[in-house]
């Protein structure tokens, strides 16, 4: 499958705790993104890289959550100090750096924050 | 007002109908227009791309695109009982176009 993959699938934590999500994209792809999701709505932006930059951050991506790409292959995203409302599908999606070119998503990390 | 509105439905329909999808949107700056479909608990998966105005055809689907109006449009012909999903509308500026802003999405359900 050369598709883009995500780690875990499912992840329930208790509140306060730290989670780290991780995203592979399709290989030719330089480009990553990640959207939260939660249910009846459709995905929010939250933050993207080009290779190893993180080029833009939403006002959504609060201090306690973090995005790398180090090597500007794969990604994670980490939360701090979990809280309930962060309970929510977490989207990876990566595309070419070409203007138009789509994004093509990963199947989501479910987080549940007890 | 959001950005991208979208009824939420559900819709229900029988299996071989004509289904219609819409969206309506504020931002004129808007240029690149995406249909995506997501099955339950899995990523969205893209279904039609179109750039400004005008129709695109892709089997049973087809995109419209109405800048003048605000408004994107997806049709379905001859629906199945395998396009019952969850149908979300996206659209990105040209001068960000990795921005994408998604509506909330269509609950469709095609019976057989």
């Amino acid at each position: 499958d050369t598709g883009v993959s995500q780690d875990p699938r499912h992840k329930i934590t208790k509140r306060g705790q730290n989670v780290t999500f991780r995203c592979d994209p399709i290989s030719e792809h330089n480009r990553l993104y990640w959207y939260r999701q939660t249910l009846g709505q459709g995905p929010e932006f939250l933050t993207y890289f080009q290779n190893e930059a993180q080029l833009e951050k939403s006002r959504l991506l609060s201090d306690r959550f973090s995005a790398e790409r180090p090597k500007g292959s794969f990604s994670t995203l980490e939360i701090q100090r979990t809280e309930q409302g962060d309970s929510a599908m977490y989207l990876c999606a990566s595309s070419l750096a070409l203007r138009g070119d789509t994004q093509y998503f990963g199947p989501g990390t479910r987080l549940t924050v007890l | 007002q959001k950005e991208v509105e979208q009824d939420p439905g559900p819709l229900s329909v029988p299996e071989g109908a004509i289904v219609s999808l819409n969206c309506t949107y504020s931002n004129s700056a808007f240029q690149y227009f995406m249909w995506y479909r997501q099955y339950s608990r899995k990523g969205p998966e893209l279904l039609m791309y179109t750039y400004s105005s005008g129709n695109k055809e892709d089997g049973r689907f087809t995109a419209q695109v109405d800048k003048s109006s605000k408004y994107i449009s997806l049709f379905i012909r001859d629906s199945q009982p395998s396009d019952s999903a969850t149908y979300l509308c996206a659209m990105s500026e040209k001068t960000s176009y990795d921005k994408v802003i998604f509506g909330p999405g269509t609950s469709l359900s095609v019976i057989p």
